[in-house]
């Protein structure tokens, strides 16, 4: 079964105070791995696809990573406007040509920059 | 440039009740999705519309209907809302083009649903 995993739940940084954020994936042949933040009473807002193992993606303090397993979202120095739910999804190859762009979604990652 | 939008923003029922959200997008996308964001559960695929005149169930279908009205639009119906069915729904929609398959959905900001 397709399934994706985030870590931590939640994280509290402090201004400047760089960490990373995990996504595990488990599927049968993945054709993407997409991030999103999400804030607050708004919906996902699209932040970067990830299509092969070893490519990287970066915008401004955000740089994501990705591995046959897993991704990082690292965040350099990050900022209070940071602050929101990440989320990571993937797409798999599917064998029935409508469901290939559907998306699975992990739980999100709260993550909080206190000044 | 207005995206997905989404109508209502919120809106409460009795159970029993029947309803329809609204989703449009200005993109020219293809494909569009319904998805219902739960505490802990994350986002869950309801139904999806390839492109225009086909429609399909996705992970949670049970107790909604859709309908591809054209390329803009995607409704969503609640024929008797249960308090299950309380959440916040999401319209997503995704890019054509022969490339269209690894283009990102882009998301409205959501209808939240309370059902008493």
């Amino acid at each position: 079964e397709d399934q994706v995993t985030q870590s931590p739940e939640a994280l509290r940084l402090q201004e400047g105070e760089s960490s990373s954020l995990n996504c595990s994936y488990t599927v049968s042949g993945l054709r993407g791995l997409f991030w999103y933040r999400q804030d607050p009473g708004k919906g996902p807002e699209f932040l970067f696809t990830l299509y092969s193992a070893g490519e990287e993606k970066e915008k401004e303090r955000l740089k994501a990573t990705l591995t046959k397993k897993e991704s990082f979202l690292h965040i350099t120095a990050p900022k209070p406007e940071d602050s929101a739910t990440y989320l990571c999804a993937v797409q798999a190859v599917a064998n029935y040509g409508g469901s290939q762009g559907n998306l699975i979604f992990g739980k999100g990652t709260k993550l909080s920059v206190k000044p | 440039n207005a995206g997905v939008t989404q109508t209502p923003k919120f809106q409460v029922l009795k159970t029993g009740q029947s309803m329809t959200l609204q989703c449009a997008q200005d993109m020219n996308h293809n494909s569009m999705y319904w998805y219902r964001q739960d505490p802990g559960m994350g986002l869950r695929l309801i139904y999806y519309s390839a492109s225009e005149g086909t429609t399909d169930k996705g992970e949670v279908p049970n107790g909604y209907n859709v309908s591809r009205l054209n390329k803009r639009e995607f409704s969503l119906r609640l024929e008797s809302a249960a308090p299950s069915q309380t959440s916040v729904y999401f319209c997503a929609s995704k890019g054509s083009g022969f490339f269209s398959s690894n283009q990102p959905q882009h998301f409205g900001d959501g209808t939240r649903l309370s059902i008493l």
